[in-house]
C-alpha cells in the first residue's frame, strides 16, 4: 500500500539554523510528491511539488527515487516559517495520500 | 488564486441529528472534489472523492450511508453527516482539483454532543 512517512512530529530549531523535514514515501510506481503546509489558523496550502523542481520561500526538495525520500529544506530558518508541514503523494489520480505531519517550531 | 470557501466554520448538534456541510469553489470550476476529515493532532485521511454528476467514490472503510456526498453542481460540493454520534466529531476540510494541484477550504469543526 501506499504511505507517506514523516518520521519527526515535532521539529525545533533556531532563527537562521537549517532546516531539514524528512519524508520516506513507499510506492512501487512513480508517483508525484508534494510538500503543503498550514500555518497558524490558515488553511492547507501547497509549498512546493517535486515536478516543479522550484524553489519556494527558501525550501527546496529533491526526490530521491533510490531512498524512496522526498526531504525538505532550508538553509536558513525563519520565525515565520513555523507551521505545520505535510508531505503528500499522488499516483496516477488526483488522491493525495499524506503524511502524519511535522511541526516545525523556529525560535528566536 | 483559487480559492475554495467551507461552510459552516463550525457547528454543534445533537447526537442524532444531521448535518450538511458545503464546500465551494469561489472563482473556478471544479469536476473533482475531496473530502478529509482530520482528528486532533492527525494527519488528513481522505474519505471520498466527489464528482460533479456522478457519485461518490468513498474510501474502504468510510460509510457511504453515513456521510452522503452531493456534488450538484461544479462550484458546489456537499457533505452530510447523517444521525451524527460523539464519534463523528471531527474537523472536516473539503479540496478543490484545479490546473495544478488541489486548493483546500478552511475546514468545519463538528462537534455532536
Amino acid at each position: 500500500a501506499q504511505r507517506v512517512t514523516q518520521p519527526e512530529k515535532l521539529l525545533s530549531v533556531f532563527k537562521g539554523a537549517p532546516v531539514e523535514l524528512k519524508c520516506n514515501y513507499s510506492y512501487s510506481g512513480s508517483p508525484e510528491l508534494f510538500w503543503y503546509v498550514q500555518y497558524s489558523r490558515q488553511r492547507l496550502q501547497l509549498l512546493l511539488r517535486h515536478i516543479s523542481r522550484e524553489s519556494i520561500k527558501g525550501f527546496t526538495a529533491d526526490l530521491n527515487k533510490g531512498e524512496t525520500s522526498f526531504h525538505l529544506k532550508k538553509p536558513f530558518a525563519q520565525e515565520e516559517d513555523s507551521a505545520m508541514y505535510y508531505c503528500a503523494l499522488t499516483f496516477n489520480t488526483d488522491k493525495l495520500i499524506f503524511g502524519t505531519g511535522t511541526r516545525l517550531q523556529v525560535f528566536p | 488564486g483559487a480559492v475554495v470557501s467551507q461552510h459552516p466554520s463550525w457547528v454543534i448538534c445533537k447526537s442524532g441529528t444531521s448535518v450538511k456541510i458545503e464546500c465551494r469553489s469561489l472563482d473556478f470550476q471544479a469536476t473533482t472534489m475531496f473530502w478529509y476529515r482530520q482528528f486532533p493532532k492527525q494527519s488528513l485521511m481522505l474519505m471520498a472523492t466527489s464528482n460533479e454528476g456522478s457519485k461518490a467514490t468513498y474510501e474502504q472503510g468510510v460509510e457511504k450511508d453515513k456521510f452522503l456526498i452531493n456534488h450538484a453542481s461544479l462550484t458546489l460540493s456537499t457533505l452530510t453527516v447523517t444521525s451524527a454520534h460523539p464519534e463523528d466529531s471531527s474537523f472536516y476540510i473539503c479540496s478543490a482539483r484545479g490546473s495544478r494541484t488541489q486548493y483546500f477550504g478552511p475546514g468545519t469543526r463538528l462537534t455532536v454532543l
